[in-house]
């Protein structure tokens, strides 16, 4: 099975901040790597597809990145409704696998 | 626009079969080049893909579930489903069903539902 790590666990950030999260995979998955954020007691809410193309309805201050076993999340402008966990998927090979998660802290 | 909706029962004896089941507006899920699926989310802890199935029918499930998992499309109905059987504690969780176009990742619009394995 592919592997994917997830780093940092958490981080803190203020409103504003610019944040970078970065994803890891076990092996190469092209670009068929997806993000999702995660508010508590809700659904996972799809932000990226294709490693950088964003998903329907998402602001733009969204954005993803790489290629083969590296991908990063963007958020350039932290904003209130962005404190939540955010888990990347690779779906290149089946089993698909989610990464454990970072979650975004108010600071 | 793909709107998903779970349903099922929220309690299921050790033992027994939990059945759940996605309803699909939006999009036939037989359309070519989609697929189905479910996830899920136990107390506190992450996410856990259960299995995919394509709009031909075809299947793809995790292998430490496979002997008791079954995921099919209900055309008639534009819903799909989930049968998992022998369940334990340790299937207690919160359901998630999504749906997407193959290029992406499913789009899990639903609520989610949530499952308890309790005699």
């Amino acid at each position: 099975d592919i592997q994917m790590t997830q780093s940092p666990s958490t981080l803190s950030a203020s409103v504003g901040d610019r944040v970078t999260f970065t994803c890891r995979a076990s092996q190469g998955i092209s670009s068929w790597l997806a993000w999702y954020q995660q508010r508590p007691g809700k659904a996972p809410k799809l932000l990226i597809y294709k490693a950088s193309s964003l998903g329907s309805g998402v602001p733009s201050r969204f954005s993803g990145s790489g290629s083969g076993a590296e991908f990063t999340l963007t958020i350039s402008s932290l904003q209130p409704d962005d404190f939540a966990t955010y888990y990347c998927q690779q779906y290149n090979t089946y089993p698909w696998t989610f990464g454990q998660g970072t979650k975004v802290e108010i600071k | 626009q793909l709107q998903l909706q779970e349903s099922g029962p929220g309690l299921v004896k050790p033992s027994e079969t939990l059945s759940l089941t996605c309803s699909v507006s939006g999009v036939s899920i037989s359309s070519h080049n989609y697929y189905w699926g479910w996830i899920r989310q136990a107390p506190g802890k992450g996410l856990e893909w259960i299995g995919t199935i394509y709009y031909n029918g075809d299947t793809y499930y995790n292998a430490s579930l496979k002997s008791r998992l079954t995921i099919s499309l209900d055309t008639s109905k534009n819903q799909f489903s989930l049968r998992l059987s022998s369940v334990t504690a340790a299937d207690t969780a919160v359901y998630f069903c999504g749906g997407a176009a193959t290029i992406s990742g499913l789009d899990y619009g639903g609520q989610g539902t949530q499952v308890t394995v309790s005699s």
